[in-house]
């Protein structure tokens, strides 16, 4: 079964260390989305690519964190400087389409946990 | 806005009894996901519910949902103890910049 693939699967790192995530979608999955869960909390979106372009990066903190997917198909997100409030597991999820067209279902990846100490 | 409210948030039951987890949303949408989250684990994909009165059944969940009133519901039938996780509904906000709005999650315990 295809699988969004996600490392490192476990992070830890000291606060203002500069840390990044890779993810690589299912193949021919034109939607790619990173989002945050703190614990005890539902998903968070940050950002979310059609292709190799932003559709929407409204909640992802810009002044610290950055995404790209230049090729259209896998994907970093880079957190320079780290803060202690970014402990957090960081999801990564493809889909084939746009949300609203067909049932279009979010696979999410294994996840990278992160600690900033 | 969109907001997504789940309750209960914590759930203990016993096996062989049957509860329904609801998922309110304060807008209108045309669909709705329910995920599965075992802990320190990744989301599964349990279903998807596209249309008003749409009904879903997997093994014992049953979701269904109602637009009018703009709820759904994840029902589970004759717990056991496998089905102990984390249970989250989303909503698409069916806006001009869609995205998956997601409520809190529901922890269920299943108890021998």
């Amino acid at each position: 079964e295809a699988e969004v693939a996600q490392s490192p699967r476990y992070k830890i790192t000291e606060k203002s260390q500069a840390v990044a995530f890779w993810c690589d979608p299912i193949s021919g999955h034109a939607t790619l989305y990173w989002y945050r869960q703190i614990l005890g909390q539902g998903p968070e979106l940050l950002v979310q690519f059609q292709d190799e372009s932003v559709v929407d990066d409204s909640q992802l903190p810009k002044d610290r964190f950055s995404a790209e997917r230049l090729k259209g198909v896998d994907s970093t997100l880079k957190i320079q400087p780290a803060e202690l409030g970014d402990s957090a597991m960081y999801l990564c999820a493809s889909s084939l389409g746009f949300l609203g067209s067909g049932a279009n279902v979010l696979t999410f990846g294994a996840g990278s946990r992160l600690t900033v100490l | 806005e969109l907001k997504v409210e789940q309750n209960p948030l914590f759930l203990s039951m016993q096996e062989g009894k049957n509860y329904t987890i609801y998922c309110n949303y304060s807008t209108t949408s045309d669909r709705l996901y329910w995920y599965r989250q075992d802990p320190g684990k990744s989301l599964e994909s349990l279903f998807v519910l596209l249309s008003n009165g749409a009904v879903k059944q997997e093994g014992r969940l049953m979701a269904s949902l109602d637009t009018k009133a703009r709820l759904s519901t994840l029902h589970i039938t004759a717990a056991v103890h496998d089905l102990s996780a984390t249970y989250f509904c989303a909503v698409d906000n069916a806006g001009n910049n869609r995205k998956l709005i997601w409520g809190l999650g529901t922890s269920l315990a299943v108890n021998p």
